[in-house]
């Protein structure tokens, strides 16, 4: 039950796209097309935006995709405004009935 | 609208017990496989524990294995987590979430545990 690997920050002009990637094991990310991704917001509870790897709760913006290849999975904000400015984590589905996110990537809009 | 509610959080010294409770509305919450996912301070999230729609079925990560227990009553929508032997790696806010999809798709306001002497 390692954390799945996430770089620290990430940062973009408005309108500009940013991507996150997300890695794990084959065990995790590798072996099952269960990815979500969850914005948070300081001192909020995170909110879910995209499961499936590429599936969109009702509401999310399609600036938010996401994709899969291989052990690692990515998060592509496109035209990022400014209140996309959070933190953001992966999660994988790994078997058993058992979870595992990511350490957390800040995303700065400059 | 869903809704939860997590209860519960507060100061308790190291080998101390909690239990965490979250009231659910807007949902059939026997319908529902729900979770625990917890965040120390300045810190990710964390998978803490899983329980099938019935409760028949509860799952666990290795660091919360055989201190923590979940559990639901589905005649009053509440989870529950029991916490035992809590040690300071335990502080963290804890949130209750709803399974969608394999996904967390619902999540409580959080509580807070804080375990220090």
């Amino acid at each position: 039950q390692s954390a799945l690997t996430q770089p620290r920050s990430v940062s973009g002009s408005p309108g500009q796209s940013v991507t996150i990637s997300c890695t794990g094991t084959s065990s995790d990310v590798g072996a099952y097309n269960y990815i979500s991704w969850y914005q948070q917001l300081p001192g909020k509870a995170p909110k879910l935006m995209t499961y499936d790897v590429t599936r969109r709760p009702s509401g999310v913006p399609d600036r938010f995709s996401g994709s899969k290849s291989g052990n690692t999975a990515s998060l592509t904000i496109s035209g990022l405004q400014a209140e996309d400015e959070a933190d953001y984590y992966c999660c994988s589905y790994a078997g058993s009935f058992t979870w595992v996110f990511g350490g957390g990537t800040k995303v700065t809009v400059l | 609208e869903v809704q939860l509610v997590d209860s519960g959080g507060g100061l308790v010294q190291p080998g101390g017990s909690l239990r965490l409770s979250c009231a659910a509305s807007g949902l059939i919450f026997n319908n529902h496989f729900m979770s625990w996912v917890r965040q120390a301070p300045g810190k990710g999230l964390e998978w803490v524990s899983s329980i099938d729609f019935n409760g028949d079925n509860t799952y666990y990560a290795d660091s919360v294995k055989g201190r923590f227990t979940v559990s639901r009553d589905n005649s009053k929508n509440t989870l529950y987590l029991q916490m035992n032997s809590l040690r300071a790696e335990d502080t963290a806010v804890y949130y209750c979430t709803k399974m969608g999809a394999y996904a967390c798709d619902y999540w409580g306001q959080g509580t807070v545990v804080a375990v220090s002497s």
